[in-house]
């Protein structure tokens, strides 16, 4: 699988947006990219996966540059609950490779 | 609620003994994944099964581990001699796959497991 780089942490301000990087310039062809999330002490929860083509949905927005090396994931509106380690993972949906990910902190 | 259930949600046992961990998949999912993840880790792959068949191992899971998916519902994933090492949390996830489709996986809340 394809590895990720994150920054380890980021600091957001409550009611902004969130805008959260990631490198993925090995990627292949026909590999996804995944964003999940992880809160503290429970389960990751999935939010968006996206191929070539822009994604939006209820949770959040993910950007893909044209030639598919890095994307962003957007949280048009960061609450306190969106604190939490964002991961973005490529592949196929198999089999999901978690890097460190990135600690999100939102701010009042 | 009709998300993935894992039991017990806790589990603490001495070092040697066995334990035996539930995962109860979204119903219509025909993949079921375990994952293993440690303090300030991200989760680990160690297996996944489609239906009752499991497809691959990690290496992550030693002879000391076996997980079955019976009946291509339920998943059980057993440690038999444990080691304070296994100490984690181990995820389950599930998703539905279909042919040529992408998928996302949906995780239970885990189990924690402690040896002492």
């Amino acid at each position: 699988d394809a590895k990720t780089t994150q920054p380890p942490s980021m600091d957001c301000a409550e009611g902004r947006a969130a805008n959260l990087p990631c490198n993925h310039s090995t990627i292949s062809g026909n590999e996804y990219v995944y964003w999940y999330r992880q809160i503290h002490s429970q389960g990751p929860q999935y939010i968006i996966h996206g191929l070539k083509n822009n994604e939006t949905n209820e949770m959040a927005s993910l950007i893909i540059t044209e030639d598919r090396k890095s994307s962003t994931l957007i949280l048009p509106h960061a609450t306190l609950r969106d604190t939490a380690v964002y991961y973005c993972i490529v592949g196929y949906g198999n089999k999901l490779v978690f890097g460190a990910g990135t600690i999100l902190r939102v701010k009042s | 609620d009709t998300g993935v259930s894992q039991n017990p949600r806790h589990k603490i046992t001495k070092r040697g003994q066995n334990v035996t961990f539930r995962c109860d998949p979204i119903s219509e999912h025909n993949r079921l994944y375990w994952y293993r993840q440690t303090l300030g880790q991200g989760p680990e792959f160690l297996t996944y099964f489609q239906n009752e068949a499991q497809l691959e191992k990690s290496r992550l899971l030693s002879d000391r581990f076996s997980a079955e998916r019976p009946k291509g519902s339920f998943s059980t994933l057993e440690i038999q001699r444990t080691e304070q090492g296994d100490s984690a949390m181990y995820l389950c996830a599930s998703s539905l796959v279909l042919t040529g489709g992408s998928y996302e996986q949906y995780f239970g809340p885990g189990t924690r497991l402690t040896v002492t």
